[in-house]
């Protein structure tokens, strides 16, 4: 089956501009996650969708925002882009609701660079 | 979330067993313990989880602790594709919708 899909794989954007990033989980998973890494801080969580509901937050400035569809598919917004925006942001899909008892699956994430 | 300890690295060779070692001494009983790997230029891989009893699946073993204060992620025959960052990670029982990752592992394995 198809894996987690995040597009496009790699973006330069410009300090100031905005960024949207899209994913689409596993056929059939509902909860969706995405995740921030960087060298210096490693992965950090940034927000969980189950039904098109945010069930949980990171602790990430309100620059940061998600969505998910109907169809479970998410995509996540970048607006007035700085420089330590830059990242790898991995999206993440689960099947269950209680995602303590099932592990989620990770997509290849989308490298953001910010000049 | 309780947190997890793990050594920085460890060095493995080519189809020895590995076992990577996770102290959570802080654990709760509902928490449960996962882990997840990375492998260079991609995203984590769930590799396996656990509540109490010892678990096993196609990738790997999970040994938990009696007192469940550490458990033990065994690779039982290391290949040069299992080279990645392990992480051990704890997760609240139905409520706790995110991951919290550590620094982890760096698994080096020598051919």
């Amino acid at each position: 089956k198809a894996g987690v899909t995040q597009t496009p794989r790699y973006l330069i954007k410009t300090r100031g501009q905005q960024v949207t990033l899209s994913c689409s989980p596993i056929s059939g998973h509902r909860s969706v996650s995405w995740y921030q890494q960087t060298p210096g801080q490693g992965l950090q969580f940034l927000f969980e969708y189950f039904s098109e509901t945010q069930r949980n937050k990171g602790n990430f400035p309100g620059r940061f925002s998600g969505r998910q569809f109907s169809n479970s598919r998410s995509e996540m917004n970048v607006s007035t882009l700085e420089l330590g925006d830059s990242a790898l942001y991995l999206c993440a899909s689960s099947l269950l609701s209680r995602v303590s008892e099932d592990g989620y699956t990770f997509g290849s994430g989308t490298r953001l660079t910010v000049v | 979330d309780a947190k997890t300890t793990q050594p920085n690295s460890m060095e493995s060779n080519e189809e020895e067993p590995v076992h990577l070692p996770c102290n959570h001494s802080t654990i709760s009983g509902t928490d449960y313990i996962h882990w997840y790997r990375q492998l260079p230029s991609q995203g984590p891989e769930y590799v396996i989880h656990g509540l109490t009893s010892n678990v096993n699946n196609r990738m790997a073993s999970l040994a938990i602790a009696e007192d469940r204060k550490s458990s033990t992620l065994i690779l039982h025959r290391a290949t040069l594709r299992d080279a990645a960052v392990y992480y051990c990670i704890l997760r609240i029982g139905g409520s706790n919708y995110k991951l919290t990752f550590g620094k982890g592992t760096l698994l080096t394995v020598n051919p």
